[in-house]
């Protein structure tokens, strides 16, 4: 069965800094992999997907890798900013349901 | 880029009443929506994975009874949230999938509150 986890649960950092979110998944049988970020009572809103196939998408400051022999991935935030604050969230869909499996998320706080 | 809509956004029921969620692709057909489960400050919970013209599949823990799911086009599912009670207070996302690169798209949520 699959799980995914993201580390840390929470993290505050000063404006302009770069930072790393990790996220693991048990189970490397993975058909993609999906960054989301989402702010407080509000849905998600998508920030990068890597195929199984590929090991990294780019999108303006964000960089998302893909391991999954090691069954991680990594969000960059480059020269963070307050509008960056939110919850992070990965997500693992399965080969062949395609179902996604959430991460237990990242508080993200960028102080001005 | 691929939309999905969902109604209401919000919903405020009465203990022992029934509500019904809708989840709908605007721009493209979804054979495949999901529906997840999202209470505060957790992650989301997958419910059920809707397939048009059959029943869904329930994970483990979900009352099929208590979250009926009917998917009946290929623009629409919908989530019945049967005799809710309070703990059934929740944000529930939809999500519907483009075939090709299989990427989930996300609805805007609805949050029900039973009171």
């Amino acid at each position: 069965k699959q799980e995914v986890t993201q580390i840390p649960a929470a993290l505050s950092v000063p404006e302009g800094e770069n930072l790393v979110l990790n996220c693991s998944f048990t189970d490397s049988a993975i058909y993609n992999l999906q960054w989301f970020r989402q702010d407080p009572g509000k849905g998600l809103t998508s920030l990068l997907l890597i195929q199984s196939s590929q090991r990294e998408q780019t999108s303006g400051r964000l960089n998302a890798s893909l391991d999954k022999s090691s069954g991680r991935s990594t969000l960059y935030i480059a020269a963070s900013q307050p509008g960056d604050s939110a919850t992070y969230l990965c997500a693992a869909s399965t080969s062949g349901t395609y179902k996604y499996i959430f991460g237990t998320g990242t508080r993200l706080k960028v102080l001005a | 880029g691929a939309v999905v809509s969902q109604h209401p956004s919000w919903v405020i029921c009465k203990s022992g009443t029934s509500v019904k969620i809708e989840c709908r692709s605007l721009d493209f057909q979804a054979t495949t929506m999901f529906w997840y489960r999202q209470f505060p400050k957790q992650s989301l919970m997958l419910m059920a994975t809707s397939n048009e013209g059959s029943k869904a599949t329930y994970e483990q823990g979900v009352e099929k009874d208590k979250f009926l799911i009917n998917h009946a086009s290929l623009t629409l599912s919908t989530l019945t949230v049967t005799s809710a009670h309070p703990e059934d207070s929740s944000f529930y996302i939809c999500s519907a999938i483009s075939g090709g690169s299989y990427e989930q798209y996300f609805g805007p949520g609805t949050r029900l509150t039973v009171t």
